[in-house]
Parts: C-alpha cells; structure tokens; sequence
C-alpha cells in the first residue's frame, strides 16, 4: 500500500524559510520512473502545483515560484523535502506531497498525502 | 488567473448528467499533454478520477469518464448522485511553463 504523510511547522513568520518533509512507503525513488510532486492549496482556493524530483534526481519547479523553492530526496529515509524561502502571507495554504503515476512530468498523482496546513503569520 | 479555465461551478439533479469543461491552450492541452481530473471533497485531499484523458483508476465508477478534443477536455459525469457533489479540478502540463498546471476547479452541486 502506497502512503504519504506530509509534516512541518503549522505557523511560520513572515521572511522565513519554510521546510516540509513529505515520507512515503510502498515505493521507492531509487526505482525507476517514481516521481514526487508537491502542490499546495490556499483555503477556498484552487491547487496549484509546485515542484518534482524524480528518481533520477532531475527537478522541476513553478515558473512563479522558482527562485523560492529547493526540492531534494533521501532514499534511504523515503522522504522528499520542499524549502520554501521568504515566507509571506500569502503562502498561507495546505500543501500536499503526492506520487506521480507515470515516470513523465506531465503523468497524473494517483496517491496523495493528507496535507498539512501551514499558515503565515507573524 | 488559473492556465486551465473550468467553470466556477455546476449543478445538476440526481440521475442526470453533468458536464465540466476545462479549457486550454496550444501550450497545454492543445500540445497533446494528458489530462487528469481529480475529485476532492471539503477538508480531504484531491482524490484521482481520471488519467491520461479517459482512464479511471481502479475503483472509479464508470458513471465518470473523461475527453479531450484540440485545446480542451471534459469531465463527464452521469447518473448523478448525492454523493458526487464535491469539487473538480483538471490538470495538464505546460510547455511554456515547464511545469503541471491546474484549473481554478469547478464546485459540483447536486439539488
């Protein structure tokens, strides 16, 4: 059974860096084709996506929010990390991990954490 | 400003049909990247209903089925039930923005 569990702090402060951990189990990102997303969702608002690695170490990230972002793995722990720099309010949100279900960018996310909110606030 | 545009909400009786249409561009779907769709009900995550233009997971009733023609895709739903009024988002990649994009979601109502 493929799960994900997303953690980090629930109240960070404005210019803060913001760090979450995302940790699977039922699969690997030694394996071949698995990729890890992260996307995040202001309350009331739509989903917006984030960042990428997959199990090639290759990366990607917003357009908007390149400059901000830091995604990395640790197989050995099966965790991905997301680094948020400069926090502002306006990245009060719920942010999710999810699993990728094609070893493509533009695959779909067939299983995905609970989410866990984080809110920006001084 | 969503890259995908989905109409803010729809509403249909039970046993009807129900349509949501997600609008791109040449950059996105109309560059032939697939389209998901994804179902989430008020504080739980999004769950997957369609990949890859018109496949369901394993589980998703056949009520749900999904399209896509030039620049745009549909979600379909039909005898629709109670249980299905929840938020709907598509999602395709776009080669402009190297990256997966969302649609501003569509809210679901069953009257």
């Amino acid at each position: 059974q493929v799960t994900l569990r997303e953690s980090g702090p629930a109240l960070v402060k404005p210019t803060q860096t913001l760090t979450l951990t995302c940790t699977f189990s039922g699969f690997s990102l030694r394996t071949s084709g698995m990729c890890v997303s992260w996307i995040r969702q202001p309350p009331g608002k739509a989903l917006e996506w984030l960042a990428l690695i997959d199990w090639d170490d290759d990366k990607y990230y917003s357009i908007s929010l390149k400059t901000r972002l830091t995604i990395s793995k640790d197989t050995s722990k099966n965790q991905v990390v997301l680094r948020m720099t400069n926090m502002d309010p306006v990245d009060t949100a719920t942010y999710y991990c999810a699993r990728l279900t094609g070893s493509q960018p533009y695959s779909g996310m067939d299983v995905w954490g609970q989410g866990t909110t984080v809110t920006v606030s001084s | 400003q969503s890259v995908l545009t989905q109409p803010p909400s729809v509403s249909g009786a039970p046993g009807q049909r129900v349509t949501i249409s997600c609008t791109g561009s040449s950059s996105n779907i109309g560059a032939f990247y697939d389209v998901h769709w994804y179902q989430q009900f008020p504080g739980t995550a999004p769950k997957l209903l369609i990949y890859g233009n018109n496949n369901r997971p394993s589980g998703v009733p056949d009520r749900f089925s999904g399209s896509r023609s030039d620049t745009s895709a549909s979600l379909t739903i039909t005898g629709l039930q109670a249980e299905d009024e929840a938020d709907y988002y598509c999602q395709s990649y776009d080669t402009s923005l190297s990256g997966s994009v969302f649609g501003g979601g569509t809210k679901l109502t069953v009257l």
